[in-house]
């Protein structure tokens, strides 16, 4: 069974750097057959997807073009664990951060707890 | 950018009773659909992908229909634990993006 366990700050001030950590349980973020995704969700954006890291004999990312400026998710093998930074929040940034597990038919079977992270000096 | 427009927004229905959501895209996708339940305080959970396969462990009275622009996610024979907000989520083309939400409560 997957798991996904989430940690990080409930509260960044405006300018500075967001940071979530996702702990894999039950599979490897090094895994050929899935992508390890960050979404956030707030009532005026609804469910967002913000980008993605997976390994297919290297390591790639995709990000979402309205964060690209500002995103960075990184793999940990040797925690077997992905990261989200997103840089320079505003209160715009504030929601409830989800990691998820992309499965090799596309979709996100298996989710983390969820982190409010609010923006707020 | 695909958009989608799933309807409507919010259901007001009893136990027992059928329900369909409805899921629309700007262009079509295939079968590269898939739907989520969230209830309060919790992360979304998969219902269904493809369009109409029925994630394991999900009931059987949940089922999804469509191809191409138009989807849809039906419920049998509400139960109690159903009442919850659904969406839709489109892979077929980067990035992926979900429906505004179907919130079923209880009539």
């Amino acid at each position: 069974q997957v798991q996904l366990q989430q940690s990080g700050p409930g509260l960044v001030k405006p300018s500075q750097t967001l940071s979530l950590t996702c702990v894999i349980s039950g599979d490897s973020v090094s895994s050929n057959s899935a992508a390890w995704n960050w979404i956030r969700q707030s009532p005026s954006r609804g469910l967002e997807w913000l980008g993605r890291t997976y390994y297919r004999s290297k390591w790639y990312n995709d990000y979402a073009l309205s964060v690209k400026s500002r995103i960075t998710i990184n793999p940990d093998t040797s925690k077997n664990q992905f990261s989200l930074q997103l840089n320079s929040v505003t209160p715009e940034d504030t929601a409830v951060y989800y990691c998820a597990r992309e499965s090799v038919a596309g979709t996100s079977d298996y989710w983390g707890q969820g982190t409010l992270v609010t923006v707020s000096s | 950018v695909i958009w989608m427009t799933q309807s409507p927004s919010l259901l007001s229905a009893s136990t027992g009773d059928r329900v369909t959501i409805s899921c629309r895209m700007s262009q079509g996708i295939s079968s590269y659909l898939a739907w989520y339940q969230q209830k309060p305080g919790k992360a979304p959970e998969l219902l269904i992908y493809a369009a109409s396969t029925l994630q394991s462990g999900v009931p059987s009275r949940f089922s999804g229909s469509g191809s191409g622009t138009h989807f849809t996610l039906t419920i049998s024979c509400l139960q109690s634990e159903d009442f919850a907000t659904y969406y839709c989520q489109q892979y077929y083309s980067f990035p992926p993006t979900f429906g505004q939400g179907t919130k079923v409560e209880i009539k």
